[in-house]
């Protein structure tokens, strides 16, 4: 089925541990996101793409890093893992002309 | 900086009750405007859009929503709620480089 994959769906962390959160997506959108989903917060924009070879920071960039490897995928990394960074991690697509995200099923962090 | 609010946390409805979710807006220029819904460990789903014309948009599952400029507001509405509309749902406002910023979400509960 077209859509957005996440992997992993599910990790536990040590705080100081670094890992990379992947996403892609087939339905051959320009621009991907990432948010983190956290009770009474909604979701939060950590970083986008707004095409191949461009990345700009969100609303909460700190301790995050992105790569988008080409057009389909579009990598989040955390570089030193902290308890605060434990939260839902949504990615997203969306097309040109289009304005609706079509979103992976989350991958859900626990950082102890 | 554009945003939405969503007064409540929770609305609780019995089954076959009208269901209310609201939303208010605060943008510059015209408001584009989504809701999306979550169910339980699932990534959130499109359900409706607002750009322009009419200001009551119909979606999907049969949910509807009334645009009201004068009140700033994008209330989600459903007049016969089923058990099965249970979930988690985000009003959004989209900025004009297509991110999306949410709401806090509110969770919505049919009591048979």
């Amino acid at each position: 089925n077209a859509g957005v994959t996440q992997t992993p769906k599910f990790q536990v962390l040590k705080t100081g541990q670094s890992m990379t959160l992947q996403c892609a997506q087939d339905m051959n959108h320009n621009s991907m996101y990432w948010y983190r989903q956290d009770p009474g917060m909604g979701l939060r924009l950590i970083y986008y793409s707004a095409s191949e070879g461009t990345t700009d920071k969100g609303e909460v960039p700190n301790g995050y890093n992105v790569s988008r490897l080409n057009k389909r995928e579009f990598s989040l990394r955390l570089e030193s893992a902290a308890p605060s960074q434990t939260s839902v991690y949504f990615c997203a697509s969306s097309g040109t002309g289009n304005p609706n995200y079509t979103f992976g099923s989350g991958t859900r962090l626990t950082v102890v | 900086a554009q945003s939405v609010a969503q007064p409540e946390d929770q609305v609780n409805v019995a089954e076959g009750n009208p269901l209310t979710v609201k939303c208010t807006y605060s943008v510059s220029g015209n408001p584009y405007l989504f809701w999306y819904v979550q169910y339980p460990n699932r990534g959130l789903q499109f359900l409706l859009k607002y750009i322009t014309g009419d200001n009551l948009v119909k979606g999907s599952y049969g949910f509807e929503a009334e645009f009201n400029k004068s009140q700033t507001s994008f209330h989600l509405k459903k007049p016969s709620a089923l058990v099965s509309d249970s979930a988690l749902y985000f009003c959004a406002v989209r900025d004009r480089v297509y991110k999306l910023s949410f709401g806090a979400g509110t969770t919505v509960t049919v009591r048979a």
